[in-house]
């Protein structure tokens, strides 16, 4: 049983581009949420995305965009890279929304941006 | 707001009891989570609590008390390989509020 898979493992930027950062969830998720882990910091929610759509969202600008296919694969997309974006990106993947269930986190990609 | 504070970093030694303690403040509670993350890896899930109370787990137990917007983790007979952030996350709907996270040191 395949676990939550992201890909790249790292990533160099310059200030100014754009990143695509991609998800496949755990076989039988539906759900995948997205989180950037500052070094030293807990993970902070980006967005989720269920069915498609884009459920819910946190404080972080419109540079920051995300996607989901049919089979519940997902990218992040982030525009005009700053240098304060260097940061672990991790995708998390659930079964459904709300309720109790927890999240099955992927080994992340690490983005550096000089 | 959402606020979540748990001790920065803890040092125990090999074979003793740690608790980590959590304290949060959340609008919304849909549950209380803990994750290990070791060194560059990505967090692995350990306990949740919904209700009040105890959850053991082995090793690891995790307690709940929502009046008192408070959580701890208990780590019993301490291993090298517990050395890792723990992490404390409260659930509201569908988003996780995660700490900065607790940085355990084992040592011999």
């Amino acid at each position: 049983d395949a676990g939550v898979t992201q890909s790249p493992t790292h990533l160099i930027k310059t200030r100014g581009q754009q990143v695509t950062l991609r998800c496949s969830p755990k076989s039988g998720h539906d759900t995948v949420s997205w989180y950037q882990q500052a070094l030293g910091q807990g993970p902070q929610f980006i967005f989720q995305y269920y069915e498609e759509e884009e459920r819910q969202r946190g404080n972080f600008p419109d540079r920051f965009s995300g996607h989901q296919f049919p089979n519940y694969s997902s990218e992040l997309n982030v525009n005009a890279l700053l240098l304060g974006d260097s940061a672990l990106y991790l995708c998390a993947s659930s079964l459904g929304t709300g309720g109790y269930e927890k999240l099955f986190f992927g080994s992340g990609t690490q983005l550096s941006v000089l | 707001g959402q606020n979540i504070d748990q001790p920065t970093e803890m040092t125990a030694t090999e074979g003793a009891i740690v608790q980590i303690n959590c304290t949060y403040q959340t609008s919304g509670f849909n549950g209380l989570f803990w994750y290990q993350q070791h060194a560059g890896e990505a967090p692995t899930f350990l306990s949740y609590n919904v209700l009040d109370g105890l959850e053991e787990k082995g090793r690891f137990s995790s307690f709940l008390s929502r009046s008192k917007g408070y959580s701890y983790l208990l780590l019993k007979e301490l291993q090298m390989k517990d050395s890792a952030s723990y992490l404390c996350a409260v659930k509201d709907f569908n988003k996780f509020y995660f700490g900065s996270g607790t940085k355990l040191n084992v040592k011999p």
